[in-house]
């Protein structure tokens, strides 16, 4: 059974600070790994995907890593911003025949201005 | 915006009541998931239907079924709600059952 775990819980760090968000999965055949974000009361919007055979993605201030072997994910937020406050949560997504994704708990970001 | 939509927004039931809430996937989308988010957690499975089909199911009881329709829209269904089914709903399209899934506002419901 996959199990998703970040760490820490939440997180405070200034504005214009570069942050890395951690996220650690127990089964390492997985198909992807997905970070969302989730503002207060509001539904998930997708940051970055990774298939289970790259490495990193990009978008913008965000990068996105994949290990496998290790069953860790980390976000990494360059130059973070106030509106970078959200709650951050990965998903891991099993292989085919188990395509549920498998959340983490979250980390909740705030930049401080 | 992902283009999936919820509806409600929120909504209020009593303990023993029975609940739909739905939810209507991008246009072409033919895999709907559903998760359910308590305070403070992460989402947790539900089920997934493909082409009308269930696809697979998560560690919910046999009361929370669902319905998707050949229109992209889907429904889940609570019965017997209890104080615990108290949580935010999300409902997530795909392609496919392996392709990236969009999620949608979500439902918050409360039972009292």
């Amino acid at each position: 059974k996959q199990e998703v775990t970040q760490i820490p819980a939440a997180l405070s760090v200034p504005e214009g600070e570069n942050l890395v968000l951690n996220c650690s999965f127990t089964d390492s055949a997985i198909y992807n790994l997905q970070w969302f974000r989730q503002d207060p009361g509001k539904g998930l919007t997708s940051l970055l995907l990774i298939q289970s055979s790259q490495r990193e993605q990009t978008s913008g201030r965000l990068n996105a890593s994949l290990d496998k072997s290790s069953g860790r994910s980390t976000l990494y937020i360059a130059a973070s911003q106030p509106g970078d406050s959200a709650t951050y949560l990965c998903a891991a997504r099993g292989n085919f025949g188990n395509e549920k994704l498998t959340f983490g708990t979250g980390t909740r970001l705030t930049i401080i201005p | 915006e992902t283009g999936v939509t919820q509806s409600p927004t929120h909504l209020i039931k009593t303990r023993g009541q029975q609940v739909t809430l739905r939810c209507s996937s991008q246009s072409g989308h033919n895999t709907v998931s559903w998760y359910q988010q308590a305070l403070g957690q992460g989402p947790q499975f539900i089920f997934q239907y493909y082409r009308e089909e269930e696809n697979g199911r998560g560690n919910f009881p046999p009361r929370f079924s669902g319905l998707q329709f050949p229109n992209y829209s889907s429904e889940l269904n609570v019965n017997a709600l209890e104080l615990d089914d108290s949580a935010l709903y999300l409902c997530a399209s795909s392609w496919d059952r392996d392709t990236e899934q969009y999620f949608g506002p979500g439902t918050r419901l409360t039972v009292t």
